[in-house]
């Protein structure tokens, strides 16, 4: 068990609606960061938070956002969803950034989209 | 081209065989990760690297910078260690992101 926390493990939803995954990292981890993981991808780096703020953007849609909360977890929000945002999406934490920064990942949210 | 090229995409073994599974990368690095990935579809971090060599239990992992490459190695293979691996960069470039290699499959029968 890593202890970053995914919910839900999977969503089915169709074209057009919007969905929310959330993420609590580790106790005491301030980065949380965010992957899509398709079939025809791989794994790609979407958003990473640090302590409340947006700290680095990878090849996130103008149609996902996220945001870290106070209490440090975070939601990822895909919003007019196609087909092909189906995908595993994966959160990870680690304690801070940077060189020699360890990265925790949660079991990941499988979102298929109908 | 990407920046993380792993080999061979997909291996098989019987038990007990030695594996190799390779990652070559074309850009400076703060830091290299292996990352293991089930079918269930979890990722697990088996290594953090930045030089030299580390060792965990039947798993080695080497790292040659000058040259931009990495090599897990896996002792004795056994059916459970069945899984994808993934081999991950964090660029000296912005040390706040991973480039992630298109993965090796690895199934071992035993």
């Amino acid at each position: 068990d890593s202890g970053v926390t995914q919910t839900p493990k999977h969503l089915i939803t169709a074209t057009g609606q919007r969905v929310t995954l959330r993420c609590s990292p580790r106790s005491g981890d301030l980065s949380v960061y965010w992957y899509q993981q398709s079939l025809d991808q791989g794994l790609q780096f979407l958003i990473q938070y640090y302590n409340g703020e947006e700290r680095a953007k990878g090849n996130i849609l103008e149609r996902f956002s996220a945001q870290q909360f106070p209490d440090l977890h975070s939601e990822l929000n895909l919003s007019s969803l196609e087909l092909g945002d189906s995908a595993l999406y994966f959160c990870a934490s680690s304690p801070g950034w940077g060189t020699w920064t360890e990265a925790f990942f949660g079991q990941g949210t499988r979102l298929t989209v109908v | 081209k990407n920046e993380v090229e792993q080999s061979p995409q997909n291996l098989t073994a019987q038990e007990g065989e030695f594996i190799t599974i390779n990652c070559s990368y074309s850009v400076g690095i703060s830091a290299l990760h292996w990352l293991q990935q089930h079918p269930g579809g979890g990722i697990v971090s088996l290594f953090m690297l930045s030089s030299g060599k580390k060792k965990h239990g039947r798993l080695i992992a080497t790292i040659n910078i000058q040259e931009k490459h990495s090599s897990l190695h896996i002792t004795a293979s056994h059916p459970r260690d069945s899984a994808v691996y993934i081999c991950a960069v964090r660029p000296s470039y912005n040390t706040d992101k991973l480039i992630f290699g298109t993965g090796t499959r690895l199934q071992v029968f035993p």
